[in-house]
């Protein structure tokens, strides 16, 4: 029982390049999520995804797109990155007594 | 939409001492609000949470507490020990935290021996 697992744990990108964070869960969570964390800043939602087949944007969505491919798997795709995206991107998933589960975290940086 | 303000930012306390860390929110249709702690370089981690019908909770050493009026919830940890030092979140959202948490800026929560 793995939990939530994030690939990869570490990037580094060039200013516009892409990329897609994976996201993967095996708790049956029907609701997932993607948050960045930069120092001082707390989490903020970038999308999330109420159940299969749909996606909402949250407070920061600029330059990120998502995709649930599944029940299981939630991706987040910078098409071309920022400095400004540098940043730890966790994925969670929600359980039926509203509690998140996250993933490992994503450290992510652009020059 | 939702803001949670919390303080303070960092907090140092005695081992053994009590700790109490408060936030604020702006929605009052807000009605979750959990608690998570983060260890430097790790994930978040829920530790407690309350919902909106109830004004107090408590789980051994940790208690939160929430006041709906004025708008505020608290993080009660008492007798702390060294491994409670981490970096403690609030969070409060509509609707059980189904289209996301809006989450405060965190509280550096250091126990000196």
């Amino acid at each position: 029982n793995a939990g939530v697992t994030q690939t990869p744990k570490f990037q580094v990108l060039k200013t516009g390049q892409s990329m897609t964070l994976q996201c993967a869960q095996d708790m049956n969570h029907n609701s997932m999520y993607w948050y960045r964390q930069d120092p001082g800043m707390g989490l903020r939602l970038i999308y999330y995804s109420a159940s299969e087949g749909t996606t909402d944007k949250g407070e920061v969505p600029n330059g990120y797109n998502v995709s649930r491919l599944n029940k299981r798997e939630f991706s987040l795709r910078l098409e071309s990155a920022a400095p400004s995206q540098t940043s730890v991107y966790f994925c969670a998933g929600r359980d039926t007594n509203y509690g998140y589960t996250f993933g490992s975290g994503t450290r992510l940086t652009v020059v | 939409g939702e803001n949670v303000e919390q303080h303070p930012s960092t907090l140092s306390v005695q081992e053994g001492d009590s700790a109490v860390i408060k936030c604020t929110y702006s929605d009052s249709a807000s009605n979750y609000f959990p608690w998570y702690k983060q260890e430097l370089g790790k994930r978040p981690q829920l530790i407690i949470d309350i919902r909106s019908n109830v004004g107090e909770k408590k789980d051994q050493r940790i208690a939160v507490t929430l006041n709906k009026t004025a708008k505020h919830f608290s993080l009660h940890i008492t007798e702390t020990q060294p491994e409670d030092s981490a970096v403690y979140f609030c969070a409060a959202s509509f609707r059980g935290g189904a289209d996301g948490l809006t989450f405060g800026k965190g509280t550096h929560l250091i126990i000196q021996p």
